[in-house]
């Protein structure tokens, strides 16, 4: 499986700020994903990022909220824009695996003060 | 419109003991897939087993097997010998036809019991 790492794995945020989390993986990928999982809840998908294109964002999430970016094969930004404590979540970056799964990078904690 | 059900927020079990963790869903697509994912409390996903919807027999990873029951759209986990360490949260995920994107329920948090 890839191996994905995610900065920050931990951050806490002033309300009204906004935060990039960065997301690397080991191998190149074409789709790379963003989820939320806001606290006690199941996890959503955000967006897909697609290299070398806008990303495909489901509803309910905007790009302006949102920002995504995915310079190369390997790397990908989400920001989280004019944060509310309704942002606080984890985040989790996940790519495409072998068969039929998607693998998880270690999640970005975010809680918004 | 797909949907994965967990009805059962939270779990006990004994060490060395098995349990199942019950997921049914609901999808009208002939072909889909199923997973489960195990979310510790550092907050990670790690994925346990895959179902596809055409396979014949149930999936088996080590510990973990899936009881994939089409007719009854559903598809339980089952871990045998609990470990201490299996304690985390459980995610059933479904994975829409000629898609990465996946709908998760609501997971059942399993407690392991010494």
């Amino acid at each position: 499986s890839a191996v994905i790492s995610q900065k920050p794995s931990r951050d806490i945020c002033q309300r009204g700020t906004s935060l990039t989390i960065q997301c690397q993986v080991d191998s190149q990928v074409t789709m790379m994903f963003w989820y939320r999982q806001q606290p006690g809840q199941s996890l959503t998908l955000i967006a897909t990022a697609n290299q070398g294109s806008e990303a495909t964002y489901e509803s309910g999430f905007v790009i302006d909220k949102f920002p995504i970016s995915r310079p190369n094969l390997t790397f990908s930004t989400l920001t989280v824009s004019n944060m509310s404590p309704e942002d606080s979540s984890i985040y989790l970056c996940s790519v495409p695996g072998t068969g039929n799964t998607i693998y998880f990078g270690e999640g970005s904690w975010l809680t918004v003060v | 419109a797909q949907k994965i059900t967990q009805t059962q927020p939270g779990m006990f079990v004994q060490e060395k003991e098995a349990v199942t963790l019950d997921c049914t869903y609901d999808t009208s697509d002939p072909s889909y897939g199923l997973f489960w994912y195990k979310q510790p409390s550092s907050g990670e996903m790690i994925f346990l087993i895959y179902q596809g919807s055409y396979d014949q027999q149930n999936a088996t990873e080590g510990r973990y097997s899936l009881n994939f029951q089409k007719a009854r759209k559903s598809a339980n986990l089952v871990i045998s010998a609990s470990q201490l360490g299996d304690s985390a949260m459980y995610f059933c995920a479904m994975r829409a036809a000629g898609t990465y994107k996946y709908i998760f329920g609501t997971g059942t948090r399993l407690k392991v019991l010494a």
